[in-house]
């Protein structure tokens, strides 16, 4: 069974804080993303990575970096918290071929982090 | 910029009722059209389309892409309570490691 494994569920934090939110895979997937959720603006995409040390910014990078040292593991960085990144964050992973390689193309999503930044 | 906007953003029906859930896009290099479910944790597949008129059906769902006019629209019969969710549209594009581009979400309660 696939599985995407966000090591915490709920954290809280005070503003200035630097923040740790990890994302383990299992799949073998070469693509990573990092998502934030946040109430009538939907997902909005921070960072991805398509391979081993590469990352590129997403929509919303600012504030964020992101960490890829191993292919299974992928890993969101707030330097210093703010109260504006108290969200719902998610990590998902999907393989870099799908289609007619196999597979529907759909992101595998983990159960989510939620951040609340006092 | 790729945007994806889905309505009603919130919608209240009674069990039993049909609902229609609506998805329109605007995005360079489309590649697939997604639909997603969520209910208190992580968001779970429901269909992929990448060609125009041809319905995907699970069950009381199903969907259908429009490539000419840039939209989609996932229908639900005969909803039940355990249909309430929020469902959420996204785009996969041909670039950027085929990221995908969301809607805001639709959030769907049924009532009994």
């Amino acid at each position: 069974d696939v599985k995407v494994t966000q090591s915490s569920r709920y954290l809280v934090k005070r503003t200035g804080e630097k923040v740790f939110l990890e994302c383990v895979q299992d799949m073998d997937h070469e693509n990573m993303f990092w998502y934030r959720q946040d109430p009538g603006l939907g997902l909005r995409l921070i960072y991805f990575s398509y391979d081993v040390k590469m990352k590129e910014k997403g929509d919303i990078p600012e504030g964020y970096s992101v960490s890829r040292e191993k292919k299974e593991r992928f890993s969101l960085i707030l330097e210093s918290a703010s109260t504006n990144q108290t969200s719902m964050y998610l990590c998902a992973s999907r393989p870099r071929f799908f289609g007619r390689a196999g597979g529907t193309g759909e992101l595998f999503f983990g159960e989510g982090s939620r951040l609340t930044v006092l | 910029e790729d945007k994806v906007v889905q309505s009603p953003l919130s919608l209240v029906v009674h069990e039993g009722d049909t609902v229609t859930l609506n998805c329109s896009y605007e995005v360079t290099n489309f590649r697939s059209l997604l639909w997603y479910k969520q209910e208190k944790k992580a968001p779970t597949f429901l269909f992929m389309l990448t060609s125009s008129g041809i319905e995907k059906k699970s069950g009381r769902l199903s969907s259908i892409l429009d490539k000419k006019e840039l939209f989609s629209i996932l229908n639900i019969t005969a909803t039940q309570t355990g249909d309430s969710a929020v469902y959420l549209c996204a785009v996969s594009l041909l670039q950027g490691a085929q990221k995908l581009v969301f809607g805001q979400g639709t959030r769907l309660t049924i009532n009994p």
